[in-house]
């Protein structure tokens, strides 16, 4: 079983700062790393699937790095604002496996 | 707009009650459905990959007799917890992917949140 280790568990930030949190996973046998957003009340939305060592993935003001070779993704949010206050979670997989989630960051954002 | 769809969103039930619970892929064929379940301020547990046409493959722990996972369409898996307790209140969440390459996201339903009393 995969030990997924995100950090840290919640942050809570204000509207305009920039943040950022880690997700670690063992390195052997990776396939894929996937980011998925999880706001209160709805389904968790994928972000982002990265697979390469050193893949850097942008969408709007998120953006997410992979270091394949020593087991971490960092998921950057740039100027926070309230929308973006939400659970997010890493799941990497190895081949043909199912996802192993981490128990996720807890973003909240204050205006 | 979503393309997984579950039903029921919240269920409250007595003891001894078997409840199911249905994932809809919307507009596309699931093959293969996945079935979580998140215990509070715990992660998303992988409970069984639900695959069209055969039998579910249970992690490691889960009691597939308890767990009862039918995938009889292309756009349908059910979760049924028989003669649940209150042992089994949860949230249950089902995703699927479309078909293709291993590194495609998957897509959840909204999640089922079950209360045996």
């Amino acid at each position: 079983i995969l030990n997924v280790e995100q950090s840290p568990q919640s942050l809570h930030v204000q509207e305009g700062d920039s943040t950022n949190f880690t997700c670690s996973f063992p390195s052997s046998n990776f396939y894929a790393l996937h980011w998925y957003r999880w706001e209160t009340a709805k389904s968790p939305e994928a972000l982002f699937v990265m697979t390469l060592n050193g893949d850097e993935k942008k969408k709007g003001r998120i953006s997410a790095t992979l270091n394949t070779k020593e087991g971490y993704s960092y998921l950057y949010i740039k100027g926070s604002q309230p929308e973006d206050s939400a659970t997010y979670l890493c799941a990497p997989n190895q081949a043909g496996t199912a996802l192993i989630f981490g128990k996720g960051t807890t973003l909240s954002v204050s205006s | 707009g979503a393309v997984v769809s579950q039903h029921p969103s919240w269920v409250i039930c007595k003891s001894g009650t078997s409840v199911k619970i249905e994932c809809r892929s919307l507009d596309f064929q699931a093959t293969t459905m996945f079935w979580y379940r998140q215990f509070p301020k715990q992660s998303l547990m992988l409970m069984a990959t639900s695959n069209e046409g055969s039998k579910a493959t249970y992690e490691q722990g889960v009691e597939k007799d308890k767990f009862l996972i039918n995938h009889a369409s292309l756009t349908l898996s059910t979760l049924t917890v028989t003669s649940a307790h209150p042992e089994d209140s949860s949230f249950y969440i089902c995703s699927a992917k479309f078909p293709g390459a291993l590194n495609q996201p998957q897509h959840f339903g909204d999640g089922t949140r079950l209360s045996i009393l």
